[in-house]
């Protein structure tokens, strides 16, 4: 397998404020990075995919003004929820894909749990 | 929504029992895979089977894969209460560069 982490693993924020998380492999590097997120007893949903060194490809429905990605090496890509509110809290997921591990498999991070006051 | 379909939505077994659960989905895959969530917790992959597969074994799991129904089973044997989570099925649809459209899940409990 190989080991992916995030941080915060968890974070409370005030509406209105703008909060960053890391999504970072630590043994293998990866060529596209995915952001899903998961609203309580719901289901996983894709937000956006991210490849190094270019712009984030978003899913419809997501605005890219409000979640900027940076995908800045093999190894590290972020997440910005800019001005968040209420509705923004949610588990965000990143996983990473390809590169030095060329399979079908996809290696999850723990995830971070936003809630927006 | 390209969303697959669980069902159960929700499974509540004893210990020793097997649970079953169904996965449909819309589009044609590359592969299709299972995963485990605990409460408020990440992801851990489970099992994957390619589309030009139709069983799979993993010590106490089994997957089964119909492309021609577009659908697939996850059977967990002889289960445990550490088996209680939510289970999700995730498909890598062709011509999607490995995006991953995950199922609704199953909330499988199981007692003592």
């Amino acid at each position: 397998g190989a080991v992916v982490s995030q941080h915060p693993s968890w974070v409370i924020c005030k509406s209105g404020t703008s909060v960053k998380i890391e999504c970072r492999s630590l043994d293998f590097q990866a060529t596209t990075m995915f952001w899903y997120r998961q609203f309580p007893k719901q289901s996983l949903m894709l937000m956006a995919t991210s490849n190094e060194g270019s712009k984030a490809t978003y899913e419809q429905g997501v605005e890219k003004d409000k979640f900027l990605i940076n995908h800045a090496s093999l190894t590290l890509s972020t997440l910005t929820v800019t001005s968040a509110h209420p509705e923004d809290s949610s588990f965000y997921i990143c996983t990473l894909y390809g590169g030095s591990k060329s399979t079908d498999t996809q290696y999850f991070g723990p995830g971070t749990r936003l809630t927006v006051l | 929504s390209q969303q697959g379909e669980e069902d159960p939505q929700a499974l509540s077994i004893q210990e020793g029992e097997n649970a079953t659960m169904n996965c449909s989905y819309k589009t044609s895959i590359n592969n299709l895979q299972w995963y485990r969530q605990n409460s408020g917790r990440g992801l851990v992959h489970l099992i994957l089977i390619r589309s030009n597969e139709r069983e799979k074994h993993s010590g106490r799991l089994r997957v089964t894969l119909d492309t021609s129904k577009k659908s697939s089973s996850l059977l967990i044997t002889a289960s445990r209460a550490a088996d209680t989570a939510s289970y999700f099925c995730a498909t890598d649809a062709t011509g999607t560069a490995s995006k991953l459209t995950f199922g609704t899940g199953t909330r499988l409990q199981v007692t003592l």
